[in-house]
């Protein structure tokens, strides 16, 4: 089956750590974006990739950083400089147009201890 | 700045009553838009999308919503309330161009009482 596979649904972070979440897809698309989820916040852009080896700040890009190396793949890395980051994360890809819509993972629960 | 807004952070309605979500987005250059349906720890489904072919524009579980240029607005209705649409609605717009960003709203909460 197509679709866009997160990994891992939650992860556990000491505060001072980085961690990477993993996101894929096998859809052929060349979009790919990163969401942060906050209650009441709705969806608020980390990062986004319109093709391979290229990749441009949302609007909440400090303490985070990206890599799209293969069209598949786009990792996230939430680094020790994000300074509140439990929150439910959210990948999606979509194909290039602006008239095509962004499918999504099932997300990732990221909690700091 | 581009951006699309979400009047009503939680909306509740009977069983079988009329559902409307609103959304107005901030632009004279009329943009692509989205209505998406998330559930509680999921990831966000497609529920409909505008992209200028027509106005009405029907989506899965009955639901639809109407363009209206004059009022920059997007608001999604159903006719009768199911207790199985009790999720949170997001409404989003790409306006294309360079940077193509897909923006979304901060969200309603639908609560369905039986």
């Amino acid at each position: 089956d197509g679709g866009i596979t997160q990994s891992p649904k939650y992860l556990f972070r000491k505060e001072g750590q980085n961690v990477t979440l993993s996101c894929e897809q096998n859809l052929n698309h060349d979009a790919m974006y990163w969401y942060r989820q906050d209650p009441g916040q709705g969806l608020r852009l980390i990062y986004y990739s319109q093709i391979v080896n290229d990749f441009q700040k949302g609007d909440i890009a400090e303490g985070y950083s990206v890599s799209r190396e293969k069209k598949e793949s786009f990792p996230l890395t939430v680094t020790s400089a994000q300074k509140n980051p439990t929150a439910f994360y959210l990948c999606a890809s979509s194909m290039a147009g602006a008239n095509t819509e962004a499918f999504f993972g099932q997300g990732t629960r990221l909690t700091v201890v | 700045a581009q951006s699309v807004t979400q009047l009503g952070s939680h909306v509740s309605v009977s069983e079988g009553a009329l559902v409307l979500l609103r959304c107005n987005y901030s632009s004279s250059v009329p943009p692509y838009l989205f209505w998406y349906v998330q559930y509680p720890n999921q990831g966000l489904q497609l529920l409909l999308k505008y992209t200028s072919a027509a106005t009405l524009v029907k989506g899965i579980n009955g639901f639809e919503a109407e363009f209206k240029k004059s009022e920059t607005s997007f608001h999604l209705t159903k006719p009768s309330a199911h207790m199985s649409d009790a999720a949170e609605y997001f409404c989003a717009v790409r306006y294309g161009g360079a940077t193509n960003k897909l923006i979304f709203g901060t969200g309603t909460l639908l609560a369905v009482q039986p």
